[in-house]
């Protein structure tokens, strides 16, 4: 079945770049998520990008997406503390009967002052 | 605004007890899906709906039901709980092939 892997931990210094990578094996992913998760929270959709796009900025986030390696990645410019959380990368194959995203095992992000 | 509300936040449930979790949504969305987080294992598919009465097992579905009897409402059943169903519950909702939008979560600690 579908597969989404995703690095568990990543530290970053404040003010810094950050780059939260994604691998996923559904060659017929029609659409990509990023999920941020606080402590004791649901899941916040931050962005999404159609599989014939390669790149979608929204302020200080940007994703790429390499279709032909089936890598994303979620870049976050000027790291702040508020950005310490769980971000989960998801996809949506184009298996009209599987209506459900399959989400990696998320990427624990911790941003140090 | 999107909302998807799950009626509670902590729940504690005894061995071998019914157990409800109730989701509601107030966006007429068609699509409702109930997941289960763990640590380490990231978000897993219990159950999801594409209508009113209208259901499909995900990857995890064994102890665990779902009703549907509206549109916004989506709930989840575990027959009769027991410890290994300790764990984080997330309902979200969705339209189309378009964005899932997630309530903010039940922790059930089952004793």
């Amino acid at each position: 079945g579908e597969d989404v892997e995703q690095s568990l931990f990543l530290s970053v210094r404040e003010g810094d770049s950050s780059v939260i990578n994604c691998t996923y094996t559904d060659s017929s992913s029609t659409y990509l998520y990023w999920y941020k998760q606080e402590p004791g929270a649901g899941l916040q959709l931050l962005t999404y990008i159609f599989s014939n796009m390669d790149m979608k900025q929204d302020q200080r986030l940007t994703v790429l997406l390499n279709k032909k390696d089936k890598h994303l990645s979620l870049r976050i410019a000027d790291t702040q503390t508020g950005d310490s959380a769980i971000y989960f990368c998801a996809e949506r194959g184009a298996d009209t009967g599987r209506r459900a995203l399959t989400f990696g095992s998320g990427t624990r992000l911790q941003v140090q002052p | 605004d999107v909302k998807v509300t799950q009626s509670s936040r902590y729940l504690v449930k005894r061995t071998g007890e019914k157990v409800f979790l109730e989701c509601v949504q107030d966006m007429d969305h068609e699509n409702m899906f109930w997941y289960r987080q763990d640590p380490g294992l990231g978000l897993r598919l219990i159950y999801f709906s594409y209508d009113v009465k209208m259901k499909e097992k995900g990857d995890i579905p064994e102890g665990y039901s779902v009703s549907r009897e509206k549109k916004e409402r989506f709930s989840l059943i575990l027959e009769s709980a027991s410890t290994n169903q300790t764990s984080m519950y997330l309902c979200a909702s969705g339209v189309g092939t378009t964005v899932v939008f997630f309530g903010q979560g039940t922790r059930l600690t089952v004793v």
